[in-house]
């Protein structure tokens, strides 16, 4: 069936350094990769998305990249901040259904 | 805009309850997804409304579980008779017409005892 998975589960930088969370996806379908952010208690936040016909999208200190062959997506933020600590999810989407990676908790060392 | 807005925020129910969750869609989306999060599973889908119908219920893991959507900017998520293995946080998300971004509201902890 469907699967996303995600590595690492968890990641620790120190502040300043870079964080990359790699996520592989099953279904060919898929079109659209959004990747979501969430705080402890709080929604999960969108906050940068890919589609399958572009390989590399960048929004000031994160990028996406896609590689549609491999059915490799991935996240990259740079220059870390502590507030970027938090659980970062992967999703893929070929209609209406994400599915999502079961999530890396990135802690951003002071 | 306000978002996606659940209520309530936080429910502690005895088991054998009926839970009722609500979600209020962003104005002008007409999709909304309910789903359920938990450490052992992640998020689930649970159920998929497209223009107020039920398109996709496969996730609904019960028959103890029953959502509506009685019109096109509000719906509930109803559990009878709660159990503590329903122990969760549900999120319902919702999305435009045509745009795949799905945006979340803040979500509703369930603890059944």
């Amino acid at each position: 069936g469907e699967n996303v998975e995600q590595h690492p589960s968890t990641l620790s930088v120190q502040e300043g350094d870079s964080a990359v969370i790699k996520c592989t996806y099953s279904d060919s379908a898929s079109n659209y990769f959004p990747w979501y952010k969430q705080e402890l208690g709080k929604r999960p936040q969108l906050i940068i998305d890919i589609r399958s016909n572009v390989g590399e999208k960048k929004d000031q200190r994160i990028a996406v990249t896609l590689n549609k062959t491999a059915k490799h997506f991935s996240l990259h933020i740079t220059e870390t901040q502590p507030e970027d600590s938090a659980v970062y999810f992967c999703a893929a989407s070929g209609t209406y259904k994400y599915i999502f990676g079961t999530g890396t908790r990135l802690k951003v060392l002071a | 805009d306000a978002g996606v807005i659940q209520s309530p925020r936080h429910e502690v129910t005895e088991m054998g309850q009926e839970v009722t969750l609500r979600c209020k869609l962003i104005s002008g989306h007409n999709s909304l997804f309910w789903y359920r999060q938990t450490m052992m599973r992640g998020l689930e889908l649970l159920i998929y409304f497209n223009n107020n119908v039920p398109i996709d219920d496969s996730g609904m893991p019960e028959d103890r579980f029953s959502a509506k959507m009685p019109n096109a900017s509000f719906s509930t998520l109803k559990i009878q008779p709660s159990e503590p293995r329903d122990s969760a946080v549900y999120f319902c998300a919702s999305n435009l017409r045509g745009r795949p971004e799905a945006f979340f509201g803040q979500g509703t902890r369930l603890t059944v005892v």
